[in-house]
């Protein structure tokens, strides 16, 4: 089955720098990447997703990227704020035909002031 | 607003309990999952099911059970609970026949198991 390994597992950055999160996969029939946010108490939420076909995808101050060569896609969040602070999941589907998403194991990112 | 919601958002039972984890969503979605979320594991699938009655194992269903007799609802059973399940469970739903969509979460429960 799919694994997803994913760095760093905690990461401290201050207010207006840039945060990456990268992680790799293992199955090559991957095709759908989706990042998810969990702020403190809360649910896990969709922040942004990008598949195979494109390289490089954005939404205001956040971007992904992936390498389907090299089998990595990475977060980056520009100009970070406080309410960035959360736990950010990244995550990979199987191959055509499973219904399954396979979750990295986190990163806990905290924006200091 | 798709809305998942699970019906205990904390739980303590005792080692041996038979546990129900209940969880309805109201937007008609064709896909739901149980995931276990612990610290340091992120979120691991248990079991997830695309239509009604079906159901299908996820990478760690050992002990958990499901059910979904209608659409809107998809059922966690531990049939006896033991410590290591004492940890946090997450319904979502997506809509769909592939795995692409969003998942919509609820908000999860925490159970101990005592």
């Amino acid at each position: 089955g799919e694994n997803v390994e994913q760095h760093p597992s905690t990461l401290s950055v201050q207010e207006g720098d840039s945060a990456v999160i990268k992680c790799t996969y293992s199955d090559s029939a991957s095709n759908y990447f989706p990042w998810y946010k969990q702020e403190l108490g809360k649910r896990p939420q969709l922040i942004i997703d990008i598949r195979s076909n494109v390289g490089e995808k954005k939404d205001q101050r956040i971007a992904v990227t992936l390498n389907k060569t090299a089998k990595h896609f990475s977060l980056h969040i520009t100009e970070t704020q406080p309410e960035d602070s959360a736990v950010y999941f990244c995550a990979a589907n199987s191959g055509a035909g499973s219904y399954q998403l396979t979750f990295g194991k986190g990163t806990k990112l905290s924006v200091i002031p | 607003d798709v809305k998942v919601t699970q019906s205990s958002r904390y739980l303590v039972k005792r080692t041996g309990e038979k546990v129900f984890l209940e969880c309805v969503q109201d937007m008609d979605h064709e896909n739901m999952f149980w995931y276990r979320q612990d610290p340091g594991l992120g979120l691991r699938l248990i079991y997830f099911s695309y239509d009604v009655k079906m159901k299908e194992k996820g990478d760690i269903p050992e002990g958990y059970s499901v059910s979904r007799e209608k659409k809107e609802r998809f059922s966690l059973i531990l049939e006896s609970a033991s410590t290591n399940q004492t940890s946090m469970y997450l319904c979502a739903s997506s809509s769909g026949t592939s795995n692409t969509g969003e998942l919509f979460f609820g908000e999860g429960s925490r159970l101990t198991v005592l």
